[in-house]
């Protein structure tokens, strides 16, 4: 099935080193978001990509970063974790013609930081 | 800013009862609504999308817009057990990109 699909499911990383979460898509869509969510909190958007346009959120941290190399594929680098970067990081997808297109989810990386 | 309002909850009703969820925004240019369901722990599922105002029914759910006034709304027909979790309320105003509420979380008790 198509889909979005990321990994890993569960990281835990050290206080200040760097950590890498991947998406990947099946869907071929071109649009690509990374969310960061915390609890009982609405995603909050980090960036995203509109095929190779990248798109930052004035707020998202500088300690934020990503890229996507492809189609497919979608990288969220935290450089320096901090504590209060533990948090879901939801990637989703769409499909970006026109307004009535949803965004497609995966199953989410929760990051533990310690 | 945009603006996408839903009371955090909890909301709590009897198995087989109608659960109803609301959602205000504020970008008036809104034109794109969803409502997604996610549990504890996992992520937003799409459960329904709706683009004109008045009902759109799909199984037990039941999505309502009202431009003019600037509300979602989902209604659960026949709540189960298994439908207690937090339902996020998404919109699209001017461009392709999504804005969440923060959500309300259902709890359905037998």
């Amino acid at each position: 099935d198509a889909m979005v699909i990321q990994n890993p499911r569960y990281q835990v990383t050290q206080f200040g080193k760097p950590v890498t979460l991947s998406c990947s898509q099946t869907l071929n869509h071109n649009v690509m978001y990374w969310y960061q969510q915390k609890s009982s909190q609405a995603p909050k958007l980090l960036f995203h990509y509109y095929d190779k346009d990248f798109n930052n959120e004035a707020d998202t941290p500088d300690n934020f970063q990503s890229r996507r190399p492809n189609t497919s594929f979608c990288f969220l680098d935290i450089r320096s974790p901090g504590l209060g970067d533990a948090a879901m990081y939801l990637c989703a997808t769409s499909s970006g013609d026109g307004m009535n297109t949803e965004a497609f989810f995966g199953q989410g990386t929760r990051l533990t930081v310690v | 800013q945009k603006e996408v309002e839903q009371n955090s909850g909890p909301l709590s009703v009897p198995e087989g009862a109608i659960a109803s969820l609301n959602c205000t925004y504020s970008d008036r240019v809104s034109q794109s609504f969803f409502w997604y369901r996610q549990y504890s722990g996992k992520s937003p599922e799409l459960i329904m999308s709706i683009y004109s105002n008045g009902d759109k029914e799909d199984g037990r759910f039941t999505a309502q817009l009202n431009k003019a006034s600037q509300y979602v709304s989902l209604l659960i027909r026949d709540s189960q057990p298994s439908d207690s979790a937090t339902y996020l309320c998404a919109v699209k105003g001017g461009s392709y990109i999504p804005t969440f509420g923060r959500g309300t979380s259902l709890i359905v008790h037998p």
